[in-house]
């Protein structure tokens, strides 16, 4: 399977609620970052999480990185129905040119009011 | 401060065609990279450049697929003969540089082939 891989690929909750997935990936990393993603619009950049970091918070989202499991978490906290995107892990890589990204295949959020 | 500007952002072709895409990157970025994303899916690296060279193309096609960012003036991503299955939203995003630098996205051009 590919490098970033989200968990759930959807999820539906009530406005309020608390939002949270997963992401898995396979090699060592520099870096993991976090994109949300409306329909048929570009992706914004949310957080980026350094591989000797272990969390990361900003407004509402809280990020952690556990990088002897290869994987993080996003959380949503007190979810609002602008919140309803698709939310993708992208994983920087060691000895990569650049900062070439490899994202997962994202988690689709929906948050009814 | 213009963020990345891509162009057009709608583009209808048909099978045969040449697609040229356009990426403009924010001011001070240096890095230029393309993605290709299909529906319900993530995005797919294609190709990274920086100011006339190209850095790591491994995920472009062999064929009819080209990329560059000349020393002045946007990056072009070339798609000559279009099939229906380059059919895509495609994204361009830029960096200041260095590999440990976030990557900002333009709003994508959606390539649709007749």
């Amino acid at each position: 399977s590919q490098q970033g891989e989200e968990d759930p690929q959807a999820l539906s909750i009530q406005e309020g609620e608390n939002a949270t997935m997963n992401c898995s990936y396979k090699t060592s990393i520099n870096n993991l970052q976090w994109y949300r993603q409306n329909s048929g619009r570009g992706l914004v950049h949310l957080i980026l999480i350094r591989s000797n970091e272990r969390e990361k918070h900003s407004g509402r989202l809280r990020v952690t990185l556990d990088t002897s499991k290869k994987s993080s978490s996003l959380l949503i906290t007190a979810s609002r129905a602008a919140d309803t995107a698709s939310y993708f892990c992208a994983t920087g890589r060691i000895k990569a040119a650049g900062n070439k990204l490899t994202f997962g295949g994202g988690t689709r959020v929906l948050v009814k009011p | 401060n213009a963020g990345v500007m891509q162009n057009p952002r709608h583009l209808v072709r048909r099978r045969g065609q040449e697609a040229r895409l356009r990426c403009s990157p924010m001011k001070g970025h240096s890095h230029v990279y393309w993605y290709r994303q299909l529906p319900e899916e993530g995005l797919k690296f294609m190709v990274y450049l920086q100011k006339e060279n190209i850095i790591d193309e491994s995920g472009m096609p062999k064929e009819r697929f080209s990329a560059e960012f000349p020393k002045e003036g946007p990056s072009i991503l070339r798609i000559q003969q279009v099939v229906r299955g380059d059919s895509a939203a495609y994204f361009c995003a830029s960096s200041v540089g260095g590999s440990r630098e976030k990557l900002f996205f333009g709003s994508g051009t959606q390539l649709s082939v007749l």
